[in-house]
């Protein structure tokens, strides 16, 4: 069975720091990673996607992620944030194949303050 | 359409009645899936169609929720009965292959 744990469910931070939003996974299979962020009152947005490759996964809205297969992480982390990054973020993990439903965590509410 | 769009964005039914949650995939996108998120929680799959053929129902809570997808594109979530516990964001998802997932931006669900 698949598992995701969403360490932090909130991280307060002050605009510009950095941020790490931490993310552990578990499977007896190999996965494919992924981090969704939510608005409030809308769906998900894929930041980003670890397939296979590069451990060191960029995103969009300058995101990253590294995938740790030894410690069955894979944090996601933005060098300076906004205050357009308030959101909530998800990590999921999906099995291989076409029939890859999303393993979700809990969810990690930034809350980015000036 | 551009995205995968959801209808309606709102819904509130009172305990005991049936409703229906419509989900319109991206043109071309033959993977479609039902998520349902509980307040303050990350989305719970329940079912999965690839084309009109339903795959995967084991999410479904009960025997209440049913799903169909008769010609391969829009999917209705059906649930009957309708209990105080099935409040909760119901999300629709569509991938084209193994690319990953594009969300609509969901019914919030309310039973009184």
């Amino acid at each position: 069975a698949q598992s995701v744990t969403q360490l932090d469910s909130q991280v307060p931070v002050f605009e510009e720091a950095p941020v790490e939003l931490r993310c552990n996974y578990s499977s007896s299979v190999s996965v494919y990673l992924f981090w969704y962020v939510q608005y409030p009152n809308q769906g998900l947005q894929l930041l980003l996607k670890y397939l296979s490759g590069s451990t060191l996964v960029k995103g969009i809205n300058g995101f990253e992620a590294e995938f740790n297969k030894s410690q069955t992480s894979f944090h996601l982390r933005k060098p300076s944030v906004h205050i357009s990054d308030t959101a909530e973020y998800f990590c999921a993990v999906g099995g291989r194949g076409s029939q890859g439903n999303l393993i979700f965590g809990k969810g990690t509410k930034l809350s980015v303050k000036p | 359409g551009a995205g995968v769009s959801q209808s309606p964005r709102y819904k509130v039914a009172k305990r005991g009645q049936d409703v229906a949650l419509r989900c319109d995939p991206i043109s071309g996108h033959v993977s479609l899936f039902w998520y349902q998120q509980a307040l303050g929680q990350g989305p719970e799959f329940l079912t999965y169609f690839q084309n009109e053929a339903q795959l995967d129902k084991s999410g479904l809570p009960s025997d209440r929720f049913f799903a169909e997808r008769p010609e391969g594109s829009v999917s209705t979530l059906k649930i009957q009965r309708t209990q105080q516990e099935d409040s909760a964001v119901y999300l629709c998802a569509s991938s084209f292959r193994d690319q990953p997932q594009h969300f609509g931006d969901g019914t919030r669900l309310s039973i009184l």
